[in-house]
């Protein structure tokens, strides 16, 4: 079993739609979450962070995070063509900690 | 925000030569960075974690004689893919970490490797 599983997709979708885009892991001492995107050819770019259970909101995005199910999620309201890109989920032990990565779900919004 | 600028973006070059990467924190100080492979549609698998004045360490499976990673100063770590092959071919991302932040992994816009 791979300590982080993500749906690599594509996961295709109409502009203004709802995402929702998930991530399982298996070692329970994951404490810190992070959701990045990536588009085509280029770096990580971090979108959000959390690290308790429950859910955190920046704008059109939400990260929620339930540890006992060890199961965390990134929800896009009103999707945009230019949110179309791979997002990759990643979690730590701690700051200081080297990041382990999801494989990454491509996302296509559609105008 | 925190800026991390890598070179070159994309770069081809003969089997056999050698290719150096360099990844730089433009307005921070990185007590580590770390580099990345990425294959296509996978995600990114780290390759070593840098310290500044202290020799890389490596992920199991990674020639550190092949890929040498010199971290000379806060703000620069570079990697070296040696007698590079076709195999090595692929996209490098280097990242650079305040410490402590949850917000402090800043990613390099990465380089894309050709080895023909």
């Amino acid at each position: 079993q791979k300590e982080v599983e993500q749906d690599p997709g594509p996961l295709s979708v109409p502009e203004g739609a709802i995402v929702s885009l998930n991530c399982t892991y298996s070692n329970s001492a994951f404490q810190y979450f992070m959701w990045y995107r990536q588009y085509s050819r280029k770096g990580p770019e971090l979108l959000m962070y959390t690290y308790s259970s429950g859910n955190k909101e920046d704008g059109r995005f939400t990260a929620q995070v339930d540890k006992s199910s060890k199961y965390i999620s990134l929800f896009i309201r009103d999707s945009q063509p230019s949110d179309s890109a791979t997002y990759l989920c990643a979690m730590t032990l701690s700051g200081y900690s080297t990041l382990t990565f999801g494989k990454g779900t491509m996302l296509l919004v559609s105008p | 925000g925190a800026v991390v600028s890598q070179h070159p973006s994309r770069v081809i070059c003969k089997s056999g030569t050698s290719v150096k990467i360099e990844c730089r924190s433009l307005d921070f100080q990185a007590t580590t960075m770390f580099w990345y492979r990425q294959f296509p549609k996978q995600s990114l698998m780290l390759m070593a974690t840098s310290n500044e004045g202290s020799k890389a360490t490596y992920e199991q499976g990674v020639e550190k004689d092949k890929f040498l990673i010199n971290h000379a100063s806060l703000t620069l770590s570079t990697l070296t893919v040696t007698s590079a092959h076709p195999e090595d071919s692929s996209f490098y991302i280097c990242s650079a970490s305040r410490g402590g932040e949850m917000d402090g992994y800043t990613f390099g816009s990465g380089t894309r490797l050709t080895v023909v």
